[in-house]
């Protein structure tokens, strides 16, 4: 049992460039996450998943794109990488049964240039 | 929006000592509060919760104590180790058919020295 897997670990963009950052989770949860966190801030909410099917935005939800491919899988699309989405990302699951916690994968790391 | 703050950023202590991570929240509705605990490199990870009906919960070494009158909540950690040693975020959030919503604030770093 995996729980939140998340690739590439890490990956270097150039301005301008696009990428897909993946999010598996292996505990059959129904909602996921994706965050981003800043240094020497917390996590803000880019986009979820409440259900496999439906997405939603967050507080940050600008410059990204989500897609729920199923129930396991939550990707995140960066169409044209600026500056300022230098961050690390953490996507997350939590369950229906046990709805407040939620589990997060050990991030991306993201540096755009 | 939520505001979450902490009144130490950074704490630090002897290993074996006790401590003391404080939180101060904004939201009255939030329904349960979650500390998790992110090591260096590392996503977060759940340590315990507490739900918004209850002002104590304990668990293996922590203690949450919950002030919903002063919005205030603290995780007590006993015996501190050095593997202790991360930031430490406390989460209010709120139940959504299904899914949750957490606010993050910035974080309080442990410091544990042998």
């Amino acid at each position: 049992n995996a729980g939140v897997t998340q690739t590439p670990k890490f990956q270097v963009l150039k301005t301008g460039q696009s990428m897909t950052l993946q999010c598996a989770q292996d505990m059959n949860h129904n909602s996921m996450y994706w965050y981003r966190q800043d240094p020497g801030m917390g996590l803000r909410l880019i986009y979820y998943s409440a259900s496999e099917g439906t997405t939603d935005k967050g507080e940050v939800p600008n410059g990204y794109n989500v897609s729920r491919l199923n129930k396991r899988e939550f990707s995140l699309r960066l169409e044209s990488a600026a500056p300022s989405q230098t961050s690390v990302y953490f996507c997350a699951s939590s369950d229906r049964s046990r709805q407040e916690t939620q589990y997060f994968g050990p991030g991306t790391r993201l540096l755009v240039l | 929006g939520e505001s979450v703050g902490l009144h130490l950023p950074t704490l630090s202590v002897q290993e074996g000592d006790n401590s003391i991570i404080n939180c101060a929240y904004s939201n009255s509705a939030s329904d349960y509060f979650i500390w998790y605990k992110q090591e260096s490199g590392k996503g977060p990870q759940f340590i315990i919760d507490i739900r918004s009906n209850m002002d104590k919960r304990q668990g293996q070494r922590v203690t949450v104590l919950l002030n919903k009158t002063v919005k205030h909540l603290s995780l007590q950690i006993a015996a501190t180790q050095p593997g202790d040693s991360a930031v430490y975020f406390c989460a209010p959030g709120q139940g959504n058919s299904g899914y949750s919503t957490l606010t993050f604030g910035k974080g309080t770093m442990l410091l544990v020295s042998p």
